[in-house]
Formats: C-alpha cells, structure tokens, sequence
C-alpha cells in the first residue's frame, strides 16, 4: 500500500542509451512532479502535471520527455543518456498545485551513466 | 525569483543536544514555507510547515515558527535522537502563477549516541 512508488529504484546504463522511470501514486492526487537530487543533495524540480496537464516545465534538456497517461501515473523517458544525467531521480505527488500543499515523495530512482 | 538559503552542515551533536538549523528565504509575495526531512536511502517526507506569517509549524518535537520580519523559517528541536540523523531541507513555495517547491541545499545532521 506505498502512496509513491517508483520503477525501477536503480538503473544503471550506458551514455546513448534511452531510458525510462515510471511513477504511480495511489493517493488520488491531482497533481505530480519529478525531481533531480544531483550528488551533493541539491534538489530542483524537473516537470509538475496537475489532472494530465504539464504546468511547470522547468529548464530541462528536452532529451527529458515527461509523459502522464492518467492523474495517478507520471512516467520520465530519457533519451541519449549523458554522464551528466546520473542523479537521483524524485516522483512526488500533492492533492493540488496550490503552493501550500504538502508534497509527498517516492523513494526514488539512483540512475547512473557509464 | 525565490530563493532559500540554509545553514551549511554537517551537524553533528550528541544526543540530547539542541538543535537549531537555520534558513532563510528570499520571494515575492507571502510564500508557504516547509521542512522536509531526508531518511538514507529514502524519499523526503513532510516534517512540519506554516503558511502564513507567525505560524508555527511543529511535530515530532521539531519547530519553526514563520518569521516574515526577518525572513527566516529556522528549524529547532530541544533534545535530539540518534533516530534524528537525516538531511533537513528547507522549502517554499509562492503563491500563484507556478507554484512549485524551492528548496535549500539541505544541512546533513549525524547525532551520536
């Protein structure tokens, strides 16, 4: 009964390669999100989507292509993976995107590139 | 734009020790403001937040009160555990327009026993 779950939690490839994280909330949220935490913790949001929609785009190369099939999924594709790229990867959910909702955070994907 | 600046770590105490952890932010408007606290090898998850100007956010014997004066959300917990070593992030959010979480660069805190 994980509220955010994340697949896969490690993911280990070669610069080139595409690749792909999916993210499910059983929360009933309305909205979700995907982060990067870079090797020294620093977190910055990547994507947010409220009921399917994209709202927040932040600048991200657009070799990252978000996709939500439905309210509940939010799936990260990755093309031609770069050394760069390997961070960890956060999926969260919050029941709007009003600022003063709690977000509530998957465990997380640790890519890393070769 | 938005900014929140924290208090560099590492912090390491022993327990029972006080705890202040620092933050400050800088946005327009009247943000929401949150900390969230990083287990090893976990997502973060919701440690206390307050949404308008002297609220106090609290919980598992941590606080912070919303200090607009002087633009500061500092964390602090009177006696901590060994089970409180984590990373502490400090966060806000802006009202209207897009309203995604900014967040400091987290203060690792290491309590002994």
């Amino acid at each position: 009964d994980t509220a955010v779950s994340q697949t896969p939690k490690y993911l280990v490839t070669q610069m080139g390669n595409d690749k792909s994280i999916k993210c499910e909330q059983n929360l009933g949220h309305d909205t979700m999100y995907w982060y990067k935490q870079d090797s020294k913790k620093f977190l910055k949001i990547m994507f947010s989507y409220n009921n399917k929609e994209l709202i927040i785009n932040e600048t991200v190369p657009n070799r990252f292509s978000p996709k939500s099939p439905d309210k509940a999924h939010l799936n990260l594709h990755i093309n031609s993976l770069e050394l760069g790229d390997s961070a960890v990867y956060f999926c969260a959910s919050s029941p709007g995107s009003s600022g003063t909702y709690e977000q509530y955070f998957g465990p997380g994907t640790r890519l890393t590139v070769t | 734009g938005n900014s929140v600046t924290q208090m560099e770590g590492p912090v390491t105490l022993s327990e029972e020790a006080f705890l202040t952890i620092n933050c400050t932010y800088t946005a327009t408007g009247y943000p929401s403001l949150f900390w969230y606290v990083q287990y090893p090898g976990e997502g973060l998850q919701l440690l206390l937040k307050a949404t308008k100007a002297d609220d106090k956010g609290s919980n598992k014997g941590f606080e912070a009160t919303y200090r607009k004066e002087t633009t500061s959300f500092h964390l602090e917990k009177g006696s901590v555990q060994v089970s409180d070593s984590a990373v502490y992030f400090c966060a806000l959010s802006s009202q209207g327009g897009s309203e995604k979480l900014v967040f400091g660069k987290g203060t690792k805190l290491t309590v002994n026993p």
